[in-house]
């Protein structure tokens, strides 16, 4: 997908509180999903995908939900804490060869 | 190991200069991958290798050279780079070209081009 600008949509929430993220998907060909999790300096970090085949996955502290009807992902984090400040990129894998794309990506801050 | 490992971190080179950016997986992944990350900006795919040959090419410029010497390893040299070309480069790895199961980035090269 496209980067809306220069200006990556921030979340800001409480330490404790929950947070969702979401991603709005452009191919409806699309079947694998990823969500990352990019802190300042580093690379993408693998956080929880899920398949087209599933509706909701949930791992330590997160839950991806997908909605193919309107294609569209989310994350959800259980109980933040500013650990969990970094850049958010969910990811969707096209077609039959492994090109993964990323949507543009979310600020998430965390206040103590 | 569940690493993907780049070197240099930090490169800064002259748009005259050669260089070339490297990574390492030991996981048995057979498909790597070479992304260019901007400021603010999502990865972009450069490259795709899948058991060792070259299989998408982003029409990346050919100032940017992708090699495979092995199952492990992935070099990306550079040649003539143009300020522009700064970036954040990025290595990944996967099971196959058609899984995507174990997606894994690298760190990355921070790259300064003067």
């Amino acid at each position: 997908g496209e980067s809306v600008g220069l200006h990556l949509p921030t979340l800001s929430v409480q330490e404790g509180d929950n947070s969702i993220i979401n991603c709005a998907y452009s191919n409806s060909a699309s079947d694998y999903f990823i969500w990352y999790k990019q802190e300042s300096g580093k690379g993408p970090q693998f956080i929880i995908d899920i398949r087209s085949n599933m509706d909701k996955r949930q791992g330590q502290r997160v839950t991806v939900l997908l909605n193919k009807t309107v294609k569209h992902l989310s994350l959800q984090i259980a109980a933040t804490q500013p650990g969990d400040s970094a850049v958010y990129f969910c990811a969707e894998s096209r077609e039959y060869g492994n090109k993964l794309v990323f949507g543009a990506g979310t600020i998430l801050r965390v206040k103590s | 190991d569940t690493e993907v490992t780049q070197t240099p971190k930090h490169l800064v080179m002259g748009m005259t200069n050669k260089k070339s950016l490297k990574c390492e997986q030991h996981m048995g992944h057979r498909a790597m991958y070479w992304y260019k990350q901007k400021a603010k900006k999502p990865p972009e795919l450069m490259f795709v290798y899948s058991y060792e040959k070259l299989s998408i090419n982003e029409s990346v410029p050919s100032r940017f050279s992708p090699e495979c010497p092995n199952s492990s390893l992935l070099n990306l040299h550079l040649h003539a780079l143009q300020p522009e070309d700064s970036a954040l480069y990025l290595c990944a790895s996967s099971q196959s070209r058609l899984s995507n199961y174990g997606y894994t980035f690298g760190s990355g090269t921070r790259l300064t081009v003067v």
